[in-house]
């Protein structure tokens, strides 16, 4: 069955310095997504993507955050400077069609960052 | 600030027992609610997308209603197994491009 995949597991970095997670969307879904989990609270919606733009973004996506979609495969998520807030769980979901909310998204087993 | 919340925090039953937990969420602006299935270090498994009042989904043991007038969704558990440990989040979808806002989930754990 085809799935979500994200790379890599667990990423740790030193404060200020640039991550990139990596995300590989099922293949034939157009419509991708990262939330994030900090530890002991909500998933929290980041920022959607469709069409090699971003589509909705949260407070939290700020000039830090990038996404992009280098190829027909990947989905990343950089983070330029990180800071220790940035330490969660951090999941990318796709689905196929939009479909105003009905479409079930398919989540990755997320890739969980800490940062020192 | 639209805001989702999930009742109880956390669940401890005997395996065979029955089990149910409450999501709340806004009744205005309403698209979707969806239940996920979060095993610890696994993908969130999508269960059901609920849309219309009044709905009922099933699957195997599990099922789910909707009322989106009084903005509530149950999840029932039938017979409780050990394999059906887990964190059961639900997600409300305001419309848009498919934002979802998550509750805080559910951590069922089943005894033998």
């Amino acid at each position: 069955e085809p799935e979500v995949t994200q790379t890599p597991s667990h990423q740790v970095t030193q404060m200020g310095q640039e991550v990139i997670l990596r995300c590989v969307p099922i293949s034939n879904h157009l419509y991708f997504y990262w939330y994030r989990q900090i530890l002991g609270q909500k998933v929290e919606f980041l920022v959607s993507f469709y069409n090699n733009e971003i589509s909705e973004k949260s407070e939290i996506f700020d000039d830090q955050f990038s996404v992009e979609r280098p190829d027909g495969s990947n989905f990343t998520l950089k983070i330029r400077s990180t800071k220790l807030e940035d330490s969660a769980m951090y999941f990318c979901a796709s689905t196929q069609t939009s479909g105003q909310g009905v479409s079930e998204q398919f989540f990755g087993p997320g890739t969980r960052l800490t940062v020192l | 600030i639209l805001n989702v919340e999930q009742s109880p925090q956390s669940l401890h039953v005997q395996e065979g027992d029955s089990t149910n937990f409450t999501c709340s969420f806004p009744s205005s602006n309403f698209y979707a609610l969806h239940w996920y299935r979060w095993e610890t270090a696994k993908s969130p498994e999508a269960l059901f997308v609920m849309t219309l009042n009044g709905d009922e989904k099933k699957k195997g043991r599990i099922s789910a209603t909707l009322n989106t007038k009084e903005g509530y969704s149950y999840l029932y558990i039938k017979g409780s197994q050990p394999e059906d440990s887990a964190t059961y989040l639900c997600a409300f979808n305001p419309g848009g491009y498919n934002k979802l806002i998550f509750g805080a989930g559910t951590r069922l754990a089943v005894h033998p």
